[in-house]
């Protein structure tokens, strides 16, 4: 297996345009989650999705942002409109058996918002 | 609800030097105990992981943890850390029935030459 796979791995836009991060999880696991790490605030948790549903997206900072799990191979972070504080690195990490094995991340995504 | 706390922010130990770096949780039962380490650039990378049996367990690149219910406590060591060893560790705690992890707030190693 690939491991988690993030792409693009470096993304520069600007502010206000809208930023689309993409993951694909380990093919038979179950949950997917999102982080955002910064050296601020260290590694947050925006949101997890369990079997393709969204269970907890407490996390996620307000209404710009947003994400999706439309299969068990793919999922995808926006954030609309984008601004500066939002630079960060975001990572996708899955598990399965409740996480009881460890997560696999993935490299990351580099957001740089200016 | 669980959480987990690393004491320590950064440590810096020598070439060579044996490492233990701390690490305190709090859960109502025994958890499931990780430890990860993220080299400059790269995601989380699993060292190794508890849940039950012999409380010192062994993982990747020569680390071994040891598990102690009664401090609460999942300490991270190696005998003789190499520059390689650089990179920033978290530990992390599963509830039996969860499928999110809480994790601690990291430490940053540095390794003198």
């Amino acid at each position: 297996d690939a491991g988690v796979i993030q792409s693009p791995r470096h993304e520069v836009t600007e502010m206000g345009q809208e930023v689309t991060l993409r993951c694909k999880p380990i093919s038979g696991h179950d949950y997917l989650f999102w982080y955002r790490q910064t050296m601020m605030r260290g590694l947050e948790l925006l949101i997890y999705f369990n079997n393709n549903v969204p269970i907890d997206d407490s996390g996620m900072p307000e209404d710009r942002f947003s994400a999706k799990m439309p299969n068990a191979s793919f999922s995808t972070l926006k954030i609309q409109p984008s601004e500066p504080r939002d630079s960060a690195v975001y990572f996708c990490a899955s598990t399965s058996d409740r996480g009881h094995y460890g997560y696999t991340f993935g490299s990351g995504t580099r957001l740089t918002v200016v | 609800a669980q959480s987990v706390t690393q004491p320590d922010i950064h440590i810096t130990v020598s070439e060579g030097a044996s490492l233990e770096l701390r690490c305190n949780y709090s859960y109502g039962a025994t958890p499931y105990l990780f430890w990860y380490v993220q080299s400059p650039g790269q995601g989380l990378q699993l060292l190794l992981k508890y849940f039950s049996g012999d409380t010192l367990v062994q993982g990747i690149k020569g680390f071994e943890a040891e598990f102690k219910r009664s401090q609460s406590s999942f300490n991270l060591r190696k005998p003789s850390v190499h520059w390689s060893d650089a990179a920033e560790y978290f530990c992390a705690v599963v509830g039996t029935n969860a499928g999110k992890s809480t994790f601690g707030d990291g430490t940053t190693l540095t390794v003198k030459p």
